[in-house]
């Protein structure tokens, strides 16, 4: 399996403007999860997803923010309109189950989208 | 106050040694993750536990659920163990620490 894939890796973009990040989670993983880190606030839960139903969307920072998983393969997290304290990596995680399996080592992680507005 | 508390917040070490990282946490939890973010960024999930004890090669992570508390534990480290590793817990939000630095030295 090629990991969870997430797109772009960078996107620089002016203030105001539409931004959609995208990601591919592991093929059966049933939870997806979408993390912001900044060097201010450090890692933070935006979103997760179970079994592509939105479960907690309380980490969402505003209106501005929505993120969509119309499919097990597919999720996007769109921020409208930017602004440059949306500048953060955004990370997309999945993991297969909660339980505490001895092969399970939790989540998978993107490589993370660095996102600049400018 | 953070819910989650890492110690120490930087360490670094020989060569060899053996290293341990604390995290304690003041909320009710499903499950703890210790993560590990390369210099390049990356992040990797290395144990999810909620009881107990698990072993991944060098790696040894512990639990205390009375006393709230988990220990990340890295025998003979090495170069190439260092990272941030960051404490995280779960249960119907989560929680992260600040991260501990950690520096190996040949």
């Amino acid at each position: 399996d090629a990991g969870v894939i997430q797109s772009p890796r960078h996107e620089v973009t002016e203030m105001g403007q539409e931004v959609t990040l995208r990601c591919k989670p592991i093929s059966g993983h049933d939870y997806l999860f979408w993390y912001r880190q900044t060097m201010m606030r450090g890692l933070e839960l935006l979103i997760y997803f179970n079994n592509n139903v939105p479960i907690d969307d309380s980490g969402m920072p505003e209106d501005r923010f929505s993120a969509k998983m119309p499919n097990a393969s597919f999720s996007t997290l769109k921020i409208q309109p930017s602004e440059p304290r949306d500048s953060a990596v955004y990370f997309c995680a999945s993991s297969p189950i909660w339980a505490n399996r001895e092969d399970n080592y939790g989540y998978t992680f993107g490589s993370g989208t660095r996102l600049t507005v400018v | 106050k953070n819910e989650v508390e890492q110690s120490p917040q930087n360490l670094t070490a020989q060569e060899g040694e053996f290293i341990t990282i604390n995290c304690s946490y003041s909320v009710g939890i499903s499950a703890l993750h210790w993560l590990q973010q390369h210099p390049g960024g990356g992040i990797v999930s290395l144990f999810m536990l909620s009881s107990g004890k698990k072993k991944h090669g060098r790696l040894i992570a512990t639990i205390n659920i009375q006393e709230k508390h988990s220990s990340l534990h890295i025998t003979a480290s090495h170069p190439r163990d260092s990272a941030v590793y960051i404490c995280a817990v779960n249960r119907y939000q989560f929680y992260f620490g600040t991260g501990t630095s950690l520096t190996v030295i040949p």
